[in-house]
């Protein structure tokens, strides 16, 4: 089956570090998603991608969708300890469902 | 965007006991989901949760130990039956309307 790559794992930065994670992949997406999960909650949708070379931001948080549809990336400009969580990325496929990666752990020292 | 909820928010149970978890979606959606996070990794779809029609199992899930029901467009129920200790892991429910958005998440402790 199709599987997501992600990286690094986990992350250990300093405040006002600029934070950067990808998914790449051995098959082709449509749609990239990106999510945020904090401790006891859901994982709560940051960005989504729809087009092949589109790059997307949210306030510091930046996303591309890789010119050849197997892979993205995130980017978190100038940290700050609210951004502590898990980032997931999730690509879905022609069949419309979600591939999620194995998680980026977040921590930020202040 | 899309508002989910999901009751009960956690639980412990006995093994041998079943357990239904219910999730409200805020407006109707087309499409309704459960999936499976184990603690620290990522998360594993169970099912597609089909409005008036049976669910749709992925592989290694099956309909006897995880019945869903969707009556309509914005509810649905998961059932864990026959609970072992191996159950024991976050239950979410996503729906799907133009992007996908999860529920908080149902925190299960088999004992």
């Amino acid at each position: 089956g199709q599987q997501l790559n992600q990286s690094p794992q986990s992350m250990f930065i300093q405040e006002g570090e600029d934070v950067s994670m990808n998914c790449t992949s051995s098959s082709i997406f449509n749609t990239w998603l990106w999510y945020k999960q904090e401790p006891g909650e859901g994982p709560v949708l940051l960005i989504a991608l729809y087009k092949a070379g589109e790059l997307t931001s949210n306030g510091r948080l930046t996303a591309q969708f890789g010119i050849t549809r197997k892979d993205s990336f995130l980017n978190i400009s100038a940290s700050i300890p609210s951004d502590v969580g898990i980032y997931f990325c999730a690509g879905r496929n022609a069949g419309n469902m979600l591939t999620f990666g194995g998680g980026t752990r977040l921590m930020v020292k202040p | 965007s899309a508002v989910i909820s999901q009751k009960p928010s956690r639980d412990i149970c006995q093994r041998g006991t079943s357990l239904t978890i219910q999730c409200q979606v805020d407006s109707q959606v087309t499409m309704m989901f459960w999936y499976r996070q184990q603690p620290g990794q990522s998360l594993t779809l169970i099912a597609t949760a089909n409005q008036g029609s049976e669910a749709t199992y992925e592989s290694g899930f099956v309909i006897d130990k995880f019945p869903i029901s969707r009556p309509n467009l914005t509810f649905s129920t998961l059932t864990v039956s026959n609970m072992s200790p191996e159950d024991s892991s976050i239950y979410l429910c996503s729906a799907r309307s133009e992007t996908q958005y999860f529920g908080p998440g149902t925190r299960l402790l088999v004992l």
